[in-house]
C-alpha cells in the first residue's frame, strides 16, 4: 500500500537558518503530494501541494518539488523564523475514492 | 467562525465509560474523517465517510463507532473507553470535486484522557 516516510524530529534551528525536512513516498500511479503544518494547539492546515512530477508547491517562503525519479517531496525554507515552529506533515493523495496517507510528522523548533 | 468545529475540546473520562466526540462543518463538503494523533505515530485514520450514506473503517477502527447524522455532522463514539484511547482526535473534511488536489480541512482537535 501507499506510505510516506519523513525524517524524524525534533529539528532545532536558529532563526534565519536554512530548513530541509525530507519526505519520501511509495505509491502506485501518480498521487498528489502535500505538506501540512500543525501549529501548537491547532489542527493541521495545508501549507503547499503539488500534483504532478516536477511541480513546485510554494507558500509563506516554503517550497517543495515533486521528484518522481527519487519519489521525494522535501520541504525547504531559506530563512526560518520563530513563528515557523510547528509540526510538519508530508502526505499523499491518490485521488478518487482512495484515502490520504500521512507521514508521522516532524517537529521543528526555531530558537531566537 | 471556524469552518470545522469539534466538541468538546478537552475531555477526561474513566475506563468503561461511553463518550461521544462531535464534529460539525460549514464547508459543504461531502467527505468527513476521524483521525487520532499519538506522539511518534502521526495521524491514523479511524473512520471516514464519503457521503451521508457511506461509512468506512480506517486502519484503527476497533473500539470506535461513528454516525453521520447529516452532511454537516459526523460523530465518533467510544463505546467503552480504555486508557490506550488517550490521544488527540481530529475531524477533517474534504471536497471530492477538487479531484487529485483534494485538500483536507481539519478541526482544532479534541484532547481525550481516559483514566
Amino acid at each position: 500500500g501507499d506510505s510516506v516516510t519523513q525524517m524524524e524530529g525534533p529539528v532545532t534551528l536558529s532563526e534565519e537558518a536554512f530548513l530541509t525536512i525530507n519526505c519520501t513516498y511509495t505509491a502506485t500511479g501518480y498521487p498528489s503530494l502535500f505538506w501540512y503544518v500543525q501549529y501548537p494547539g491547532e489542527g493541521l492546515q495545508l501549507l503547499l501541494k503539488a500534483t504532478k512530477a516536477d511541480d513546485k508547491g510554494s507558500n509563506k517562503g516554503f517550497e517543495a518539488t515533486y521528484r518522481k525519479e527519487t519519489t521525494s517531496f522535501h520541504l525547504e525554507k531559506g530563512s526560518v523564523q520563530v513563528s515557523d515552529s510547528a509540526v510538519y506533515f508530508c502526505a499523499l493523495s491518490p485521488g478518487g475514492y482512495q484515502k490520504v496517507t500521512f507521514g508521522t510528522g516532524t517537529k521543528l523548533q526555531v530558537i531566537p | 467562525d471556524a469552518d470545522v468545529t469539534q466538541t468538546p475540546r478537552n475531555r477526561i473520562t474513566k475506563t468503561g465509560k461511553r463518550i461521544m466526540l462531535e464534529c460539525s462543518q460549514t464547508k459543504g463538503h461531502d467527505r468527513m474523517y476521524w483521525y487520532r494523533q499519538d506522539p511518534g505515530l502521526g495521524l491514523r485514520l479511524i473512520y471516514y465517510s464519503f457521503d451521508v450514506k457511506d461509512i468506512n473503517k480506517g486502519e484503527i477502527s476497533d473500539g470506535y463507532s461513528v454516525s453521520r447524522q447529516a452532511q454537516a455532522k459526523f460523530s465518533l463514539s467510544l463505546e467503552s473507553a480504555i486508557p490506550n484511547q488517550t490521544a488527540l482526535y481530529f475531524c477533517a473534511t474534504s471536497d471530492p470535486l477538487t479531484g487529485r488536489t483534494e485538500t483536507q480541512y481539519f478541526g482544532p482537535g479534541t484532547r481525550l484522557l481516559v483514566l
